[in-house]
C-alpha cells in the first residue's frame, strides 16, 4: 500500500490554459474525493466518486471543472481556461466503505499557480 | 451550507504545556466527526473517527471527546512537543455519503 499519490506536485501555468491533475487512490478504496484548499482555510469539497460513478459535485464548481474516474481506479481533474482565482492546493483523498466509517486518506496535493 | 467552526484559529504554546481546541458543527443529522493533523509539506493524516455521543478517543498524548447533542468536539494534547506543531482539522459528515465539511483548522505551534 503506497498511499494516495497525486501528480504533478506543482503546476504553474498562464491564465487561460487548461490543466489536468491525476490522483491514484489506495488500490482497495472505492471512494475518491477532490478538494480545493486555499491559504488559511480548510479543504473545500469539489466532487466525489464511488467506484466510477460521480455521485456529487459541489455547486461551487464551475463548468470549467470536470473530473473523471473511468475505470474506478485513478481519477483526473481538469480545469479549462484557468483563472487566477483557481490558484490553490488541489487535494485528492480516498476511502473504503467496506469496513464501516473510515477516515479519508489524503495525497500530498497538487499546488496550482496561475500567472 | 453546513457550518463547521474551529477555535482558536492559531495557538502558540511552550513545550510541555497542555492545550485543547474546539470544533463546532451542526447538532442535527450527525453521522461522524473526523479529526486530522496536517503538517507542513505533508498530507493530512487521520487522527480519530468519532461516531457516538460521549465518545472519547485517545492516541498517545492526544485525545478527543464528542458531544453530538450540543454539536462540539474537543481535541486535547497533553505535554505538547515541537513535533505536535501542525494544523488540526475537523471534518463533519451528516450522511454516509462520505462527503465531509471541513473546518478551517487550528494551527498549533509548540516552541522548544
Amino acid at each position: 500500500d503506497t498511499g494516495v499519490s497525486q501528480d504533478p506536485r506543482h503546476k504553474i501555468t498562464k491564465r487561460g490554459q487548461n490543466v489536468t491533475f491525476r490522483c491514484d487512490p489506495i488500490s482497495e478504496h472505492n471512494r475518491l474525493y477532490w478538494y480545493r484548499q486555499t491559504l488559511g482555510q480548510g479543504p473545500e469539497f469539489l466532487t466525489y466518486f464511488q467506484n466510477e460513478a460521480q455521485l456529487e459535485k459541489s455547486r461551487l464548481l464551475s463548468d470549467r471543472f470536470s473530473a473523471e474516474r473511468p475505470k474506478g481506479s485513478f481519477s483526473t481533474l481538469e480545469i479549462q481556461r484557468t483563472e487566477q482565482g483557481d490558484s490553490a492546493m488541489y487535494l485528492c483523498a480516498s476511502s473504503s466503505t467496506r469496513k464501516g466509517n473510515q477516515p479519508q486518506h489524503f495525497g500530498d496535493g497538487t499546488r496550482l499557480s496561475i500567472l | 451550507i453546513l457550518n463547521v467552526e474551529q477555535s482558536p484559529q492559531s495557538l502558540h504554546v511552550q513545550e510541555g504545556d497542555s492545550t485543547n481546541f474546539t470544533c463546532s458543527f451542526p447538532s442535527s443529522n450527525f453521522y461522524a466527526l473526523h479529526w486530522y493533523r496536517w503538517e507542513t509539506a505533508k498530507s493530512p493524516e487521520a487522527l480519530f473517527v468519532m461516531t457516538l455521543n460521549g465518545d472519547e478517543k485517545k492516541k498517545g498524548r492526544i485525545s478527543a471527546t464528542l458531544n453530538t447533542k450540543e454539536g462540539y468536539s474537543y481535541l486535547y494534547i497533553k505535554g505538547s512537543q515541537p513535533e505536535d506543531s501542525a494544523t488540526y482539522l475537523c471534518a463533519f459528515s451528516d450522511t454516509n455519503a462520505g462527503k465531509s465539511t471541513f473546518g478551517d483548522g487550528t494551527t498549533l505551534t509548540v516552541k522548544p
